[in-house]
């Protein structure tokens, strides 16, 4: 069975640091994709950034390329965001999410983690 | 970046009823078109991927169509637990967009 669950986020001030982690178990990590993406409170989801199985291969949304970093550690069952230069429009519920290609089709999010969240104020 | 606009923004709905929402690509995306539902405090849940294959578990009533630009998912027979948020995504050029979410509330 695949869980995912990320790290208790937490309170942070503007301009502030903080990393969120996840642990995924119940499927072979080494395999997928992984992809972070969030949610500000009453509002809809946003993509932040991927990740490929060996780590050789990242993106990242406009909104966070610069701030934000994504790795994993395939030993572990890891994943990983590193989070920069934190601003109030920051503040969101993270989500860690299993990616899977579908043979001959598109890219689809099919296992999410409850999410942790992440304020950012003074 | 794909922009992904869906409407309505929320629809009243009983249960038993048809519910049908849609997501408009702003280009082609062929069929690389995926809906998801969530429910208040949790996490979203895959519907349908590839506009519509349904994911493996989740009730018949729910189906999808559409290729290029144009989408629909509908929800036949309302049931109680389907009020909640649909969102739509495309995932035919990263970076991976999201519609902006249609509520389906008791009417």
């Amino acid at each position: 069975q695949v869980h995912l669950v990320e790290s208790r986020g937490g309170l942070v001030k503007p301009g502030g640091s903080l990393r969120v982690s996840c642990a995924a178990s119940g499927f072979d990590f080494t395999d997928y994709y992984m992809s972070w993406i969030r949610q500000a409170p009453g509002k809809g989801l946003e993509w932040l950034s991927d990740i490929s199985s060996t780590s050789s291969h990242t993106k990242y949304a406009e909104s966070v390329k610069g701030r934000f970093t994504i790795s994993r550690d395939n030993a572990k069952d890891y994943l990983y965001l590193e989070m920069n230069s934190l601003r109030a429009e920051d503040t969101a519920v993270y989500y860690c999410v299993r990616q899977h290609r579908v043979t001959g089709g598109g890219l689809l999010f099919d296992y999410w983690g409850q999410g942790t969240l992440v304020t950012v104020s003074a | 970046d794909i922009q992904m606009t869906q409407s309505p923004s929320s629809v009243s709905a009983s249960v038993g009823d048809r519910v049908t929402i849609t997501c408009r690509a702003s280009q082609s995306i062929t069929t690389y078109l995926n809906w998801y539902q969530q429910k208040p405090g949790r996490a979203p849940k895959l519907l349908i991927y590839d506009a519509s294959s349904l994911q493996s578990g989740v009730p018949l009533r729910f189906s999808g169509s559409g290729s290029g630009t144009d989408f629909t998912l509908t929800i036949s027979n309302l049931q109680p637990e389907d009020f909640a948020t649909y969102y739509c995504q495309q995932s035919y050029i990263p970076l991976w967009t999201f519609g902006q979410g249609t509520k389906v509330e008791i009417k």
